[in-house]
This record gives C-alpha cells, structure tokens and sequence, in this order.
C-alpha cells in the first residue's frame, strides 16, 4: 500500500540551531514533492516544492533534498527561531485528471526553545 | 496575494441536518479547488477534486451523495455536508490552485478551515 511516513515523535530544538525532518515514502512515483507549514487550528501553507528531477532546493533559511532512489526528503530549516514552531507537512503530488493532487504525510512537528 | 477564505470558520449542527460551507479565493481566479478532512493528530485526506464548471471527482471511499460539491465560479467552490452524523465531525479544508500562475500553479493556497461539530 501507498504511505508517506514523517516522524510522529515532536522535535524539540534549541534556538539557532538547524532543524532536520524526514519524510519517506513507499509505492509512489511522485512528479515533485511539497513542504508545507501547519498552525494549530490552520490551513497548511506552501512552503517550498522539488521536482524528480532536483536535489535540492533552498529558500532562505529553509533548505529541501529529495532522493528518489532512497525514497526520502529532507527539510532543513537553518538559524531556527522561536517563530518556526509549527507542524511540519510532505505532501507528494499525484497528476492525474488534469490536476495535480496531493497526498499529505501526518507531520512532523517542531518546538524551537528560546 | 493568493488568499483563500472559508465560511464559517467553525459551526456545531444537529445529527441529521446539512452544512454548507464556503471557500473562496479572494485576488486569483481557482481553476481548480481541493477538499480535505482532517482528524486531530492525522494528515489531511483529499476528500475531491473540483474544476470550475464541471462535477467534481471524488477521491475512493468518499461519498459523493453525502458531500456535495459545486464549484459554479472561478471564485467559488461549496461543499455542503448532507444529513450530517457525529462521525462527520471534523476539520474541513479548501484548497485552490491559479491555473495560470505558470510556475506557481503547482502551488496549493489553503484556506483556514472550517470546524464542524455534529452533536
């Protein structure tokens, strides 16, 4: 069957330091791939997407590897702050009818400690 | 830019009637708008697909009479939860795409939500 694994055990980091989630996925074949950030009580918002066909991608202080091979991203956020506390969400994108739809991992979630 | 409102944001209804609840994006047009579900501690569920002007496609396991979806403008996209039951209770979230955003159009804009309660 189809998953997408993210860690369900909370990151607890010290401020400054860089944050490292991963998402892993199995039986997808996924065009790109999505980081999205989630508030409590909110909607997810974009955050950075990678093709198949990238690396890595950076947006400052974020930073995103995707390795097809091993089936995994990696989402850095570098210099962390107090305000990147949040769910963390990889989304893989599923083409298909025309449109682009997605399928969202639980999340991770991060705590940056002041 | 790119903003997405949802009406209401929280409503509590009795077992057995419908909800209707509305998702708008505000400054760009949506050719294409998403529902999901989310439950406390689990990952949103696409519930449908819906292009403005046509029916909706619903993902498996969603029923489709009991989740009615009208995307009658570019702006505007309904869901309306019919003979709602406790178990409907939930998180419910739009999502739109700008279909002519170029590059950008893989990008999803969330709107905030909407909690439903079914007592």
């Amino acid at each position: 069957s189809q998953k997408i694994e993210q860690n369900s055990e909370a990151l607890n980091i010290q401020e400054g330091k860089t944050a490292t989630l991963t998402c892993n996925y199995t039986n997808y074949s996924p065009a790109y791939l999505q980081w999205y950030r989630q508030d409590p009580g909110r909607g997810p918002v974009f955050l950075l997407l990678i093709r198949e066909n990238e690396k890595e991608k950076r947006k400052e202080r974020l930073k995103v590897t995707f390795d097809t091979t091993l089936k995994q991203s990696l989402f850095h956020i570098t210099a962390s702050q107090p305000a990147d506390s949040a769910t963390y969400l990889c989304a893989l994108a599923r083409p298909s009818y025309g449109n682009n739809r997605l399928a969202f991992g639980k999340g991770n979630q991060v705590v940056v400690i002041p | 830019g790119a903003v997405v409102s949802q009406h209401p944001s929280w409503v509590i209804c009795k077992s057995g009637t419908s909800v209707k609840i509305e998702c708008r994006s505000l400054d760009f047009q949506a050719t294409t708008m998403f529902w999901y579900r989310q439950f406390p501690k689990q990952s949103l569920m696409l519930m449908a697909t819906s292009n403005e002007g046509s029916k909706a496609t619903y993902e498996q396991g969603v029923e489709k009479d009991k989740f009615l979806i009208n995307h009658a403008s570019l702006t505007l996209s309904t869901l309306t939860v019919t003979s709602a039951h406790p178990e409907d209770s939930s998180f419910y979230i739009c999502s739109a795409v700008d279909g002519l955003a170029g590059e950008s159009a893989y990008e999803q804009y969330f709107g905030p939500g909407t909690r439903l309660t079914v007592t």
